[in-house]
């Protein structure tokens, strides 16, 4: 079946330091890839997507790009700000079934210091 | 645009009990999506609706179950509680059940189970 492997949290780093959050996935047809973001207390909220192989999607600074020969959608970010500190998932969407179905990672926990 | 809302916020429930949770997604969207997020498990795909039918479920016991009614607000129920059913549970609405769909999340139920 489909799965997403993420990297192990959690993460610290100092304001303005590069953020790179690893994400590999395994699909049985051609998956929509999407990074979420969860602020403490809420729930989550869409950062970035891409549909097809090359995609790149970029949101607030953040940007993943859809590599299919690796199977991967790593998350970057050139410089980090205190109020990036969240919980990031990665996810795929993919409806060979006929029918949507997500599979999220585990999430990663990104804490900035100022 | 109003964005996802659930009800309750927060629960309390006592071993044996049964619980509804609502949740009402976007105006017009037609998909409505269910997880349950521990810190152990992260995030657990329970079951899709979309346009009343139960079009995918995941891997959680017959004691939870869902219902989704013409207006495309959702129920889910847990009957007979277990300790283990404490978590934050979140509903999730899109506009179709295609690949690329973005998924809207609510800010989740809280529950505990004592």
């Amino acid at each position: 079946g489909d799965s997403v492997t993420q990297m192990e949290g959690p993460v610290t780093l100092s304001e303005e330091a590069f953020l790179t959050i690893n994400c590999t996935y395994t699909a049985t047809g051609y998956p929509s890839l999407f990074w979420y973001v969860q602020y403490p207390g809420e729930g989550l909220q869409l950062l970035l997507k891409a549909t097809k192989a090359d995609d790149k999607g970029s949101n607030k600074g953040f940007e993943a790009t859809y590599r299919k020969e690796t199977t991967s959608f790593h998350l970057e970010k050139g410089s980090v700000q205190v109020s990036d500190s969240a919980v990031y998932f990665c996810a795929l969407t993919d409806s060979s079934g006929g029918y949507q179905k997500v599979t999220f990672g585990t999430g990663t926990k990104l804490q900035v210091i100022p | 645009k109003a964005g996802v809302t659930q009800t309750p916020r927060y629960l309390i429930k006592t071993r044996g009990q049964q619980v509804t949770l609502s949740c009402s997604p976007i105006s017009g969207h037609r998909s409505v999506s269910w997880y349950q997020q521990t810190p152990g498990q992260g995030l657990q795909f329970l079951f899709e609706y979309f346009s009343e039918t139960q079009r995918n479920k995941g891997n959680f016991p017959g004691r939870f179950s869902g219902r989704q009614f013409s207006n495309s607000r959702s129920e889910m129920n847990v009957s007979t509680l277990e300790l283990g059913d404490s978590a934050l549970y979140l509903c999730a609405s899109s506009l179709d059940s295609g690949r690329a769909s973005e998924q809207y999340f609510g800010p989740g139920t809280r529950l505990t189970v004592t």
